[in-house]
C-alpha cells in the first residue's frame, strides 16, 4: 500500500527565501506525482503534474523534481511572497490506477 | 478558466438521513472523483468514475455510498444512512482522462449531527 509522507508539517520563512517542500512515498509504482496548493476553507489547486518519464517540471517560480528510485519528490519555491501561504500538499497516481494518494501537506507561511 | 463547482458548500444532516451532494465536473473532462478529508487527517480516495461505472473504489466506498452521472453534466455522491463518522470534507475532481491532472472542487463540508 502506497504511503506518502510530506516533511516539514509546517515552514515559516521571511518573504523573498527560497525554499524546498519535500514528499516521499514508499512504493516506487508511481505513475506521476501532483503538486496543490490547498488555502483555508478551498479546494486543492493544481500546480505541477509531473509524470514518472520526467525528472522535473517548471512553472513560473515553483520547480517540482521527481526521483522514483529514491521515492521522492521536491517542490522548489523561488523568491517567496506572502501570497505564497498555504497548504502544499502532494499526491502519487500508482500504475495499477487512478487514485491519488496524498501525504499529510506542508503549512507554509511567508511573512513580510 | 474552467472549473469543478461543488453543492451545497456546507451540509448538516441527523445521523441515519440520506444525503446527496452534488458537483458539475469540467465539461470535457471523462474522469470523476470523490475524495475526503475528515479534519485534521489526509485527503482520501473514495472513489473514480469513468464511461458511466466505477472504475476503481476504495475500503471506504462501502454499501452506503454510491455515485451516479444522471445527465450529461451532474456527478452525485450519495451516502443512504450517514453516520457521524461520515462528518468531513467531501471533495470532487475531474481529469481530462487517467494519468492527466485532477482538478478539485472548493469541497461540500459534511456535518452530521
Amino acid at each position: 500500500k502506497q504511503e506518502v509522507t510530506q516533511i516539514p508539517a509546517a515552514l515559516s520563512v521571511p518573504e523573498g527565501e527560497n525554499l524546498v517542500l519535500n514528499c516521499s512515498f514508499t512504493d516506487s509504482a508511481i505513475y506521476n506525482l501532483q503538486w496543490f496548493r490547498q488555502d483555508p476553507g478551498k479546494g486543492l489547486t493544481s500546480l505541477l503534474l509531473i509524470q514518472s518519464s520526467q525528472r522535473e517540471q517548471t512553472s513560473g517560480r515553483l520547480n517540482a523534481s521527481l526521483d522514483k528510485s529514491s521515492g521522492r519528490s521536491t517542490l522548489y519555491i523561488a523568491a517567496s511572497q506572502p501570497g505564497d501561504s498555504a497548504t502544499y500538499l502532494c499526491a502519487g497516481e500508482e500504475t495499477s490506477g487512478s487514485r491519488l494518494t496524498f501525504g499529510e501537506g506542508t503549512q507554509l507561511t511567508v511573512n513580510p | 478558466e474552467p472549473e469543478v463547482t461543488q453543492t451545497p458548500s456546507h451540509q448538516v444532516t441527523q445521523m441515519g438521513q440520506e444525503v446527496i451532494l452534488r458537483c458539475v465536473p469540467i465539461s470535457n473532462h471523462l474522469y470523476f472523483y470523490w475524495y475526503r478529508q475528515i479534519l485534521g487527517q489526509k485527503v482520501e480516495f473514495l472513489v473514480s468514475f469513468y464511461n458511466n461505472e466505477i472504475s476503481e473504489k476504495s475500503e471506504i466506498f462501502d454499501d452506503q455510498f454510491s455515485v451516479e452521472r444522471p445527465d450529461g453534466s451532474n456527478f452525485t455522491l450519495k451516502i443512504r444512512s450517514t453516520k457521524l463518522e461520515d462528518s468531513a470534507m467531501y471533495f470532487c475532481a475531474s481529469g481530462v482522462y487517467m494519468r492527466q491532472p485532477q482538478h478539485f472542487g472548493d469541497g461540500t463540508r459534511l456535518s452530521i449531527l
